[in-house]
């Protein structure tokens, strides 16, 4: 079956430590995404790539960081940096139908900072 | 800055109520989608439309492009339809860079 994992599903860790979220898809999609879910907010983009070796910021970078040196993953780094890192992630990746941009999501990681 | 809003963000309702929820957006569009997000997180895309409506089993999506609106509706809502509903726009321009979300709307269907 096609689709897109993040591992793992939840993930604690100390402040002031950096820790990298997996994400793969087997879709043969070209773009990928990464999404901040806060309680009583929407999802807000932090980093995305069209195109392997190639990123881009989104809304909320700071903090972050990301790699694409394969087509299949995206993982994404929370840094020390972040002052407020605990959160819901979501990976996304897309493939254009039609002229417009379908996105798939994956099952997402509850990171919980202490 | 582009936004999208959605109400209500919160609706309590009985099994087999008909169930609509709003989304409002800013001008210049190339999609919209609404999502369905269960309690363990994961989000499954329900419709991307651009025009018009959709319908797929107990669920109808529509869009009035000239009053920047579109609505999610269930018919003979069940408990298994309860979830956080969330509608996101493309903004035309966006190419590859994301969607602009609503807040999402907690849906809770009671037997």
């Amino acid at each position: 079956d096609g689709g897109i994992t993040q591992s793992p599903k939840y993930l604690f860790r100390k402040e002031g430590q950096n820790v990298t979220l997996s994400c793969e898809q087997n879709l043969n999609h070209d773009a990928m995404y990464w999404y901040r879910q806060d309680p009583g907010q929407g999802l807000r983009l932090i980093y995305y790539s069209q195109i392997v070796n190639d990123f881009q910021k989104g809304d909320i970078a700071e903090g972050y960081s990301v790699s694409r040196e394969k087509k299949e993953s995206f993982p994404l780094t929370v840094t020390s940096a972040q002052k407020n890192p605990t959160a819901f992630y979501l990976c996304a990746s897309s493939k254009w139908v039609a002229g417009y941009n379908e996105q798939f999501f994956g099952p997402g990681t509850r990171l919980t900072v202490l | 800055k582009n936004e999208v809003e959605q109400s209500p963000q919160n609706l309590t309702a009985q099994e087999g109520e008909f169930i609509t929820i709003n989304c409002s957006y800013s001008v210049g569009i190339s999609a919209l989608h609404w999502l369905q997000q269960h309690p363990g997180g994961g989000i499954v895309s329900l419709f991307m439309l651009s025009s018009g409506k959709k319908k797929h089993g107990r669920l109808i999506a529509t869009i009035n492009i000239q009053e920047k609106h579109s609505s999610l509706h269930i018919t003979a809502s069940h408990p298994r339809d309860s979830a956080v509903y969330i509608c996101a726009a493309m903004y035309s321009g966006g190419g590859a860079d994301g969607l602009t979300f609503g807040k999402g709307t907690h849906l809770i269907i009671q037997p």
